[in-house]
């Protein structure tokens, strides 16, 4: 069964730094997403992304945060000059077009900010 | 706005049966229904459209009472295998404003 690939799949980085996680949705998907899930604590929805904008996004995607499609395959968040509370796991998911809509998830990227 | 889910935990033994809920107070396209396991990414189970359909997989089924924007999910004969955190999902529109409900947590002791 086709999959979303996300890597890395651990990354730890100094507060204050930036930091991007790629995600390679399935081939034929037209909707992107990233959530983020605090350990121990609910999926959050952060950004929808459709036809190479933004279609949708949360109070916690400020500007801190950007998405990008920079070619045909991958789908990255950047996250500049990260916080300690940034630390998370970062799932990227992609839907289909069609009338019935599933999300498949990536495995994640837990990031670690010291 | 994140859907309302219940109960927060369950505990069960193998072989017994669980209702878990899911409700918005805002009319819905879909709900739907992934199950997570620790440190993994969260896994679809089934989706129900609005309609007020009635879904089934192995031995977990779901409703959605689109009237009264709520689904159940309900898992019956319980195996170890199940244990996981269990989330509904909401869109008010295809493919868009797709929330996650809070979790409920479920473990099937032997």
């Amino acid at each position: 069964e086709p999959e979303v690939t996300q890597t890395p799949s651990h990354q730890v980085t100094q507060m204050g730094q930036e930091v991007i996680l790629r995600c390679v949705p399935i081939s034929n998907h037209l909707y992107f997403y990233w959530y983020r899930q605090i350990l121990g604590q609910k999926v959050e929805f952060l950004v929808s992304f459709y036809n190479n904008e933004i279609s949708e996004k949360s109070e916690i995607f400020d500007d801190q945060f950007s998405v990008e499609r920079p070619d045909g395959s991958n789908f990255t968040l950047k996250i500049r000059s990260t916080k300690l509370e940034d630390s998370a796991m970062y799932f990227c998911a992609s839907n289909p077009n069609s009338d019935i809509s599933r999300y498949t998830f990536g495995s994640g990227t837990r990031l670690t900010v010291v | 706005q994140q859907p309302v889910q219940s109960p927060q935990a369950v505990i069960l033994r193998e072989g017994e049966d669980a209702v878990i809920n899911c409700s918005s107070s805002k009319a819905l396209y879909s709900v739907h229904w992934y199950r997570q396991k620790h440190g993994e990414a969260p896994v679809f189970l089934m989706i129900l459209l609005k309609g007020g359909e009635q879904k089934g997989h192995e031995k977990i089924s779901a409703s959605f009472n689109e009237k009264k924007q709520q689904s159940s999910l309900y898992l019956t004969a319980s195996q170890l295998s199940y244990s996981g955190t269990y989330f509904c999902g909401t869109e008010a529109n295809y493919g868009q404003n797709f929330v996650f409900g809070p979790g409920t947590r479920l473990s099937v002791l032997p």
